[in-house]
């Protein structure tokens, strides 16, 4: 089932910071977070494993809830760079089937 | 690092026409990969996983005789796009597991081709 990711769209001006949302209806074994450009595939950000977990490079960062049902991708003084739509995605097994899939999407849009 | 190529990067077509997309791992084994499908302001839609030396696992409402993947090789697998239609355009993506990482981690990195937008008119 694919995980659901709020807010759909978000404005912010440069140096704002910004929470993007993933939840799923039921424990992941492990999230990951891309962001992708228009007309491009995703960039892997990050990954987390564990419940609880923190995790963060530079300016962004993400965190694990115990659950391990929602994960949250922290924007920190956010630049140009930054836009993009962001998405989480997630591992597991159905039917003994290995399945990657992608959260529902946040587009970022940072202005000057 | 992991690099996946994809080819053709853009292809236009002509109704009816059957389109073919290759993936290839460039620097890595890969015994999965997978096909995406990504619509306009849309996420990417898991179209099927494919196993190499076996059938792909399509996802449901996929219709495997339309989208024929073939995982012939640990560094290569094709999707063909048969008797395309308009609607059939979009922003096709594959992503490829490491055999080596999948083995000896705990977690499983996709590394992503650059896409392939299909057109067709």
């Amino acid at each position: 089932q694919q995980p659901v990711q709020s807010p759909q769209a978000v404005i912010l001006r440069e140096g704002e910071d910004a929470v993007i949302n993933c939840s799923s209806s039921k424990a992941l074994y492990s999230v990951h977070w891309y962001r992708q450009k228009h007309g491009e595939a995703p960039v892997f950000l990050m990954i987390l494993l564990k419940g609880g977990e923190q995790k963060g490079h530079e300016k962004i960062s993400a965190s694990f809830n115990e659950k391990k049902q929602q994960s949250s991708l922290y924007l920190t003084a956010s630049q140009l760079s930054y836009s993009g739509t962001y998405f989480c995605g997630t591992e597991g097994t159905t039917s003994g089937t290995y399945k990657y899939i992608f959260g529902t999407g946040t587009r970022l849009k940072v202005l000057a | 690092g992991a690099v996946v190529s994809q080819h053709p990067s853009w292809v236009i077509c002509k109704s009816g026409t059957s389109v073919k997309i290759e993936c290839r791992s460039l620097d890595f084994q890969a015994t999965t990969m997978f096909w995406y499908r990504q619509f306009p302001k849309q996420s990417l839609m898991l179209m099927a996983t494919s196993n190499e030396g076996s059938k792909a696992t399509y996802e449901q409402g996929v219709e495997k005789d339309k989208f024929l993947i073939n995982h012939a090789s640990l560094t290569l697998s094709t999707l063909t796009v048969t008797s395309a239609h308009p609607e059939d355009s979009s922003f096709y993506i594959c992503s490829a597991r490491d055999l080596f990482l999948a083995l000896t981690s705990r977690y499983n990195e996709q590394f992503f081709g650059p896409g392939t937008r299909l057109t067709v008119l």
